[in-house]
């Protein structure tokens, strides 16, 4: 079964700061993994995706993760947070081949000026 | 929010009432989702559609109807068989097929609460 796991409730990070939001997941096949951004009482915002190639995959707003396939993770980093980042982050996976997506419980990130 | 548009952002229904949701997108998308947000347990997956005039359950379908007759168009009913409606919802649409980018995109949400 496809699962998502964001192990961190919540993260306080101060301003300036690098930043890591966790997510791993459990797929069978090739996973298909994204970001995505929510501020209070709105949708989700895109912000990055792997779907195959470079690891190391670059977003919107300076945000990027990195899939790591030994660790079945895909961890969401910016090197210098902004107290505008501060929202609601979800990771979310899909198998190959599946339409369904799964979504981790959510992480809010919290930045400190 | 891109092409996608959620009616209405607020809702109130009262004990024992079917409501509708609205979900229109005009991204010429051919896939379309509704999900449910609750605080601390992300997003639950209630019917998706893969084309018109065919959906799917998904995760959570007790409550909920669905419908699919126009491509740009992909409403929820939420029935009185519900016991616990109040949430947020969320639309979302992806497009299919060779050379898309396999992203959903989702509308603004509705929140609905029972009374």
């Amino acid at each position: 079964a496809q699962s998502v796991a964001q192990p961190e409730d919540q993260v306080n990070v101060a301003e300036g700061n690098p930043l890591t939001v966790k997510c791993t997941y459990s797929v069978s096949g090739n996973p298909y993994l994204f970001w995505y951004v929510q501020y209070p009482n709105r949708g989700l915002q895109f912000l990055l995706k792997y779907i195959t190639g470079d690891n190391l995959v670059k977003g919107s707003y300076g945000f990027e993760a990195e899939f790591n396939k030994s660790q079945t993770s895909f961890h969401l980093k910016k090197p210098s947070a902004l107290v505008s980042d501060s929202a609601l982050y979800f990771c979310a996976v899909r198998a190959a081949g599946t339409y369904k997506y799964i979504f981790g419980t959510g992480t809010r990130l919290k930045v400190l000026a | 929010d891109g092409g996608i548009t959620q009616s209405p952002k607020y809702l109130f229904r009262k004990e024992g009432q079917n409501v509708t949701l609205s979900c229109e997108q005009n991204l010429n998308h051919d896939a379309m989702y509704w999900y449910r947000q609750d605080p601390g347990q992300g997003l639950r997956l209630i019917y998706y559609s893969q084309i018109v005039n065919d959906f799917q359950k998904g995760d959570i379908v007790e409550g909920y109807s669905v419908s699919r007759e126009k491509k740009e168009s992909f409403p929820l009913t939420v029935t009185s068989a519900q016991k616990n409606p109040t949430a947020f919802y969320l639309c979302a649409s992806r497009a299919q097929g060779e050379g898309t980018t396999d992203t959903q995109y989702f509308g603004p949400g509705t929140r609905l609460t029972v009374l």
